[in-house]
């Protein structure tokens, strides 16, 4: 079944402490891309990623870091979360950037107290 | 400053009657609009986008219209139903590139 898993899916931590979203896709997709949703400010992109060792930046990368090593997995660290990072997370992926059918994952819900 | 300005945040529709969500935009250099629709608890999914080049495209139900000099584009929705009922997305990016600036969404409800 193609798909983009994210985990967790749920995750409350303490400023400080560093953590990873991991985003796997099983499509052999070449663009993958994290976005944030806050309620009154919609969806934003975070960073995005064109193929193997190819990222760039969205409207808010700050506070935020990316990688991708292999072209399935896609992980979103956060170095020292803060509370304004505290927001909903998806994952996507598709087959050839904005144009084509983007799949996303079932989202990560973060608290950051 | 918000790129792609997005309007209304909330919209209650008749089941039957035509849903309008509107759009602008400031940069210029912006040549691709895609619309996307998220139900809750879900992904947001692409659907439907235009070019400059046309100023209108429809799909099944769902019409864009674009009106390039005044940086705005509009997304109709005839006929709207109560399985209509989600979030809408306007977003814009560049050709070429695959940084996407999202509208602040419209929450639309379809009543019976």
């Amino acid at each position: 079944e193609a798909q983009v898993t994210q985990n967790p899916r749920y995750l409350i931590t303490v400023t400080g402490k560093k953590l990873t979203v991991t985003c796997s896709q099983n499509m052999n997709h070449e663009y993958m891309s994290w976005y944030r949703q806050d309620p009154g400010l919609g969806l934003r992109q975070i960073y995005y990623s064109m193929n193997v060792e190819v990222t760039d930046k969205g409207d808010v990368p700050e506070g935020y870091k990316v990688s991708r090593k292999e072209k399935r997995n896609f992980p979103l660290i956060l170095e020292s979360p803060s509370p304004n990072q505290t927001s909903l997370y998806f994952c996507a992926s598709s087959i050839q950037g904005l144009e084509a059918e983007a799949f996303f994952g079932q989202g990560t819900r973060l608290t950051v107290v | 400053q918000q790129q792609v300005k997005q309007s209304p945040q909330s919209l209650i529709v008749q089941k039957g009657g035509i849903s309008i969500i509107n759009c602008a935009y400031e940069n210029t250099a912006f040549d691709y609009f895609p619309w996307y629709q998220q139900f809750p608890g879900k992904g947001p999914a692409l659907l439907i986008a235009i070019r400059p080049d046309v100023s209108e495209k429809k799909e099944g139900r769902f019409t864009i219209s674009f009106n390039k000099s005044a940086k705005q584009f509009s997304l109709h929705i005839m006929d709207s139903q109560p399985g209509d009922s989600a979030t809408y997305y306007c977003a814009a990016s560049r050709r070429g590139y695959q940084k996407v600036t999202f509208g602040i969404g419209t929450k639309l409800q379809v009543i019976p």
